[in-house]
């Protein structure tokens, strides 16, 4: 089975504080995807990557950023998180135009 | 640009009752069609997809028809059970360019004894 981990459940952090959510998949896929979701909004895409230290911006980026080293290895960080990013934030893979397979979910709140 | 719409939830049935769940879509070109379902505390998990007009996608009774005429993936199932309470999303993905998934806003489906 294709196994997408996040390796966290559930954040509290503070404003100002610098996040790091992380997310590793084991079917090495190429592309991998953050996304964040919101009641009444859905899933909107924030960054995503085809290939190691390749990353585009998507829909949202702002206050995000992403970094991948390794292929399996996707990782998405708030540089000064904001009440704002209190949020489900979703990591999602995929190999070529398969379909995504998705992380449990990260559920961060910012106080 | 692209996008997709799905009916506002939370839709209520009783066990047994007959489920739609309307999807459409804007996109050029021939996008892949996909409903995900997210269970309580749970991810996203696929739950069926058609990559081209007229394709029918299946899944534990659930099924979607891509009309292309009507920009449409309606998602039905004939006799729901408490167990398919969850929350439903409608996404696509362009068939060029950006391999990323478009979601639409999720409808939540309530199945009462």
């Amino acid at each position: 089975d294709v196994k997408v981990t996040q390796s966290s459940r559930y954040l509290v952090k503070r404003t100002g504080e610098k996040v790091f959510l992380e997310c590793v998949q084991d079917m090495d896929h190429e592309n991998m995807f953050w996304y964040r979701q919101d009641p009444g909004l859905g899933l909107r895409l924030i960054y995503f990557s085809y290939d190691v230290k390749m990353k585009e911006k998507g829909d949202i980026p702002e206050g995000y950023s992403v970094s991948r080293e390794k292929k399996e290895r996707f990782s998405l960080i708030l540089e000064s998180a904001s009440t704002n990013q209190t949020s489900m934030y979703l990591c999602a893979s995929s190999s070529g135009r398969s379909e995504a397979f998705f992380g449990q979910g990260t559920r961060l709140t910012v106080v | 640009g692209n996008s997709v719409t799905q009916m506002e939830g939370p839709v209520t049935l009783s066990e047994e009752a007959f489920l739609t769940i309307n999807c459409t879509y804007t996109a050029t070109g021939y996008p892949s069609l996909f409903w995900y379902v997210q269970y309580p505390g749970e991810g996203l998990q696929l739950l069926l997809k058609a990559t081209k007009a007229d394709d029918k996608g299946s899944n534990k009774g659930f099924e979607a028809t891509y009309r292309k005429e009507t920009t449409s993936f309606h998602l039905e199932k004939g006799s729901v059970q408490v167990s398919d309470s969850a929350v439903y999303f409608c996404a696509l993905r362009r068939d060029t360019g950006r391999r990323a998934l478009t979601f639409g806003s999720g409808t939540r489906l309530q199945v009462q004894p």
